[in-house]
């Protein structure tokens, strides 16, 4: 039974290139959140999305980021046009209905 | 906005010592209080939970104590060890989403 699955682990991009983080829930997990962390920081919301639907927002930078939770697939963190800015490790995290979280590995990316 | 407010920010406890987090939050419409540890490099891993109906929960040598009126919640890790140096985060999953507090890094000298 596997875990939360974000791939990349690593990503490298250049500033102006589009980032693609990928999220794969738990089985039987219909909710996903994903969280931005800067180094030495804390968890910092950025969406909460359930199957097709984005349920909150409220976190993601209103420009060059989104994301989505297809019916099929798993759930997709876009970054366009990356800045230095962006570097940070995202996490992927999934539930069912009670809420409680896992989350996976992360990715993090590094804007060159 | 709901908030979740953690103290301290790092503590250094003695092997064998124990480590106490707090944690307090605004949000009323709440299923549940998790603590999440995080080495580096690594994801957050649920560690304990506790439900607000219950005051107390206890996971080995880790603690959950609940205050209800005071809106707090507190991780206690008994008999600290160097392996339990890490990140803690309690979250409030109250809300739509779940907000976590900023994280208390525990360093547990050998």
């Amino acid at each position: 039974n596997a875990g939360v699955m974000q791939n990349p682990r690593h990503l490298v991009r250049r500033r102006g290139q589009e980032a693609r983080l990928r999220c794969s829930p738990m089985k039987g997990h219909s909710h996903v959140y994903w969280y931005r962390q800067l180094p030495e920081e804390g968890l910092k919301f950025m969406v909460y999305l359930q199957k097709e639907n984005i349920i909150d927002e409220s976190g993601m930078p209103k420009e060059r980021f989104s994301a989505e939770f297809p019916k099929e697939g798993p759930s997709i963190l876009r970054i366009q046009q990356v800045v230095r800015g962006d570097s940070a490790a995202y996490f992927c995290a999934s539930s069912s209905a009670n809420r409680k979280a896992f989350f996976g590995q992360g990715t993090r990316l590094t804007v060159v | 906005q709901q908030q979740v407010k953690q103290s301290p920010q790092s503590l250094i406890v003695q092997k064998g010592g124990i480590s106490i987090i707090n944690c307090a939050y605004e949000n009323t419409a709440f299923d549940y209080f998790p603590w999440y540890q995080q080495f580096p490099g690594k994801g957050p891993a649920l560690l304990i939970a506790i439900r607000p109906d219950v005051s107390e929960k206890k996971e080995g040598r880790f603690t959950i104590s609940f205050n209800k009126s005071a809106k707090q919640f507190s991780l206690h890790i008994m008999d600290s060890q160097p392996g339990d140096s890490a990140t803690y985060f309690c979250a409030d999953t109250g809300g739509f989403k779940t907000i976590f507090g900023a994280g208390t890094r525990l360093f547990v000298k050998a």
